[in-house]
């Protein structure tokens, strides 16, 4: 079963444009990652942020988490046609690697 | 450092084939997760293996199994193969289970006829 749901399903913005995905979770987590695929490829880990982190940057990415409202969300600023793609959050909240993902945004960056 | 790696990368098969996907991790990464990623169930967890020890199972039948070999490159295998096992199956490693970081391969893709 998935823990997270993103929100939206889909995405569609000129390049250069901010596009933001939010995603939500059911339970207390350890950590939250966000992860991008391209086109059913494998997964590309993006970004962590711990439960104890509210706010995490990484070059054009933003990520913050609000656990009491058990959210987050990923900004991606001055957007390009490569970031085109799905992007997961996933989160954790046992001891171990059992990550629980969301159903995914589509996001589609046009040029 | 090398990614990880999975093999094959494409697979057809029959239904009540069975088939085992290979998966070696990051060199110094001793924990390896699978997951079944489907475009209807989405991504679901599968199992991870740690020290050659499974650690959790994900909500699977028994057709679906792994296992750890000492070098830290894991097998899964699933027998009796159905339609809906169709998918793309990835693993994961990371150096430790806890709160790490968890790194994907490419995937196999598997077809079930």
């Amino acid at each position: 079963s998935q823990q997270g749901e993103e929100d939206p399903q889909a995405l569609s913005i000129q390049e250069g444009e901010n596009a933001t995905m939010n995603c939500s979770y059911k339970t207390s987590i350890n950590n939250l990652q966000w992860y991008r695929q391209n086109s059913g490829r494998g997964l590309v880990h993006l970004i962590l942020i711990r439960s104890n982190e509210r706010e995490k940057h990484s070059g054009r990415l933003r990520v913050t988490l609000d656990t009491s409202k058990k959210s987050s969300s990923l900004l991606i600023t001055a957007s390009r046609a490569a970031d085109t793609a799905s992007y997961f959050c996933a989160t954790d909240r046992e001891y171990g690697n059992k990550l629980v993902f969301g159903a995914g945004t589509i996001l589609r960056v046009k040029s | 450092k090398a990614g990880v790696t999975q093999t094959p990368r494409y697979l057809i098969k029959t239904r009540g084939q069975q088939v085992t996907l290979s998966c070696s991790p990051i060199s110094g990464h001793r924990s390896v997760s699978w997951y079944q990623q489907t475009p209807g169930q989405g991504l679901q967890f599968l199992f991870e293996y740690f020290s050659e020890t499974q650690r959790n199972k994900g909500n699977f039948p028994g057709r679906f199994s792994g296992r750890q070999f000492s070098n830290s490159r894991s097998e899964m295998n699933v027998s009796t193969l159905e339609l809906g096992d169709s998918a793309l199956y990835l693993c994961a490693s990371s150096f430790s289970p806890g709160k790490e970081t968890q790194y994907f391969g490419p995937g196999t893709r598997l077809l079930v006829l």
